[in-house]
Parts: structure tokens; sequence; C-alpha cells
């Protein structure tokens, strides 16, 4: 099967401490992107990438970290230096930049503050 | 700037009855639009997308949205509700050449039986 895939699912952090969130995709797509979405909002970029090995600030890019080392993947690392980091994390990916191609996402990372 | 306003935070219906979705955009640009549906704790799935193709545009599940220039808007409709309908719906504006989505704040469909 073609998609998205997110992983974990669920993820818990401690105040302080750094995780990552993966994301993989063999739609064998350029671009990938990473949103955060709130309750009652819509969603927003963190960070996008056109291409392996570049990658863009979106909207809220302050404490969060990416890397695209391979075409497949684009993990997304939540810092200590985030605020409010409790969210739930779409990763998404399309096969070009422009405006009319539709972004494919996956199923999502629910990340919880204790 | 491009924008996108959802009118309706909440929608109820009854099974069986019509849906409408509002939404609304500004774009400087020739825009694309979209609408995405996402079921709890789920990823987002497109339903339909308008590209300056044909204003009346067909998507998954027997919904329909028509581009509208002159009122700026891009409804979402679906002649009978299912339950299965119960869910997220977001419009979504991107101006042609440019990759950034642009997000409403959602919709809420309520499908009673």
């Amino acid at each position: 099967d073609g998609g998205i895939t997110q992983s974990p699912k669920y993820l818990f952090r401690k105040e302080g401490q750094n995780v990552t969130l993966s994301c993989e995709q063999n739609l064998n797509h350029d671009a990938m992107y990473w949103y955060r979405q709130d309750p009652g909002q819509g969603l927003r970029l963190i960070y996008y990438s056109q291409i392996v090995n570049d990658f863009q600030k979106g909207d809220i890019a302050e404490g969060y970290s990416v890397s695209r080392e391979k075409k497949e993947s684009f993990p997304l690392t939540v810092t200590s230096a985030q605020k409010n980091p409790t969210a739930f994390y779409l990763c998404a990916s399309s096969g070009g930049t422009g405006g009319r191609n539709e972004q494919f996402f996956g199923p999502g990372t629910r990340l919880t503050v204790l | 700037a491009q924008s996108v306003t959802q009118l309706d935070s909440h929608v109820s219906v009854s099974e069986g009855t019509p849906v409408l979705l509002r939404c609304n955009y500004s774009s400087s640009y020739s825009p694309s639009l979209f609408w995405y549906v996402q079921h709890p704790n789920k990823g987002l799935q497109l339903l339909l997308k308008y590209t300056s193709a044909a204003t009346l545009v067909k998507g998954i599940n027997g919904f329909e949205a028509e581009f509208k220039k002159s009122e700026t808007s891009f409804h979402l409709t679906k002649p009978s509700a299912h339950m299965s309908d119960a869910a997220e719906y977001f419009c979504v504006v991107t101006p042609s050449g440019f990759q950034k989505l642009v997000f409403g704040t959602g919709t809420r469909l309520l499908v009673s039986p």
C-alpha cells in the first residue's frame, strides 16, 4: 500500500525533553510538510521540504527542527524550547510544490507534555 | 494575502437530509481550492479540489462544491447525509504556483439518526 506513516501514534514527553516524531512516505513525493493542529483551529505549517537536503520554515517553526536526508523520510524534533508542544501533529507529502498539487496526510501523532 | 473563512463551526443535520458547509476565501491570485475531511484522531483525506477547470467539482462520497468567483465562495454540499459523514471538514486555499496551504478553522458536521 502506498501512503504516509507516522509514529508513534501517541507520545508523552516530560518538560525539558526533546522528542522526535517520525514521518515516512512511499509515494515517491518530492515535497513533505509538518503541521500542528490545536482544538478549534486549522492546521498551521511548521516546516516544509521541497527536495532532499533542503527545508524551509513555515509559520510556527520556533522550537522545532527537521531534517531531510532521504526522500522518503522527514522527521520532526520538538525541542525543549517549544513552550506549548501539546498538540496533534500531521505530516503530509505532495508530488510537487505547485498550488494545484494536493497534499496527502499521514494519520498523525498526538503529543502530550506531562 | 490568502485567507479562508468557514462560516459555521458546527452544522447539525439529520440522516438523509442535505448538507451545506460554507466557505469564503480571499486570494490575490487565481486560487486552487480544496475540501478535506478529518475523522476523529485521524489524518486528513481529500474530498475534492478546484484548480480553474470546471466550476462545479465532484468529489468522493457524493460531495460536490461550486466555485463562485463573484461571491468568493466554495461551499460544500451533499444531497443526502449519512451517519458516516460525521467528521470535521476543512476548506483550504492556495494561490496557483505556490505550495503553501491556508486552512480554515474547520466545520464539525454532526449527523443524527
